[in-house]
């Protein structure tokens, strides 16, 4: 069955960096457009990233544009988002998520979700 | 950007009434080309990811029950759960993706009453 498995959270002080993974199983991963989302503790979802099945686009929210970068490795099933210059703004739980449509850049709706793995900053 | 905005906050409803969540989009997510409503609803339950409701407005998601249903156009959207079961309790969210970036509502906390 379809698997998304997000890694690589942690505590980091403000300003440090850190690199989100998830790696997924059940699916063709390079069909697919894919996008990380995150829930601050207490608020709501926001969309922060997404990058199309080939990688060669993406597109990020304003809030975090400049400072985090969304990347895959299709050879190893895997979807990436590497944050930098992080702020106590960004704690949260971050989930990735498979986009629903095959071949296309992004449709922009999420049909399969990972756990999330869970980013605190805080000094 | 497109901001989505849920009514109520929070819905407390008897066991097998109906629940119906509001979401209204500060521009209309209706495309011109193909009449389709770039809406989407999710369930989010605690400790569990979100959770695909309904698509293009009204199209529900494979295995979601026929009691969920959406409806509106344009700017203007509902679910609609018709007879609400103890397994619904949830926080209900809206999501535009006609236009990057994408936004969601900021949910709706569907409890028994």
């Amino acid at each position: 069955q379809v698997q998304l498995e997000e890694s690589g959270g942690g505590v980091v002080q403000p300003g440090e960096s850190l690199r989100l993974s998830c790696a997924v199983s059940g699916f063709t991963f390079s069909d697919y457009a894919m996008h990380w989302v995150r829930q601050a503790p207490g608020k709501g979802l926001e969309w922060v990233a997404a990058i199309s099945y080939d990688g060669r686009n993406t597109y990020y929210a304003d809030s975090v544009k400049g400072r985090f970068t969304i990347s895959r490795d299709n050879s190893r099933d895997t979807l990436y988002l590497q944050m930098s210059s992080l702020t106590r703004e960004d704690t949260a739980l971050y989930y990735c998520a498979r986009d629903v449509t095959v071949g296309v850049t992004t449709r922009g709706y999420f049909d399969c979700w990972g756990q999330g793995t869970l980013v605190t900053v805080s000094s | 950007d497109i901001v989505m905005t849920q009514s109520p906050d929070s819905l407390a409803v008897s066991l097998g009434e109906r629940a119906t969540i509001n979401c209204k989009s500060s521009q209309s997510v209706l495309s011109s080309s193909n009449k389709h409503n770039y809406l989407a609803w999710y369930q989010h339950k605690p400790g569990q990811p979100p959770k695909l409701l309904i698509y293009w407005a009204s199209t529900r998601e494979s295995g979601v029950p026929d009691r969920f249903s959406g409806s509106g156009s344009g700017t203007d959207f509902t679910l609609t759960i018709s007879s609400l079961q103890a397994e619904d309790v949830a926080v209900y969210y809206c999501q535009q993706y006609y236009s990057i970036p994408y936004t969601f509502g900021k949910g709706t906390k569907l409890e028994i009453k």
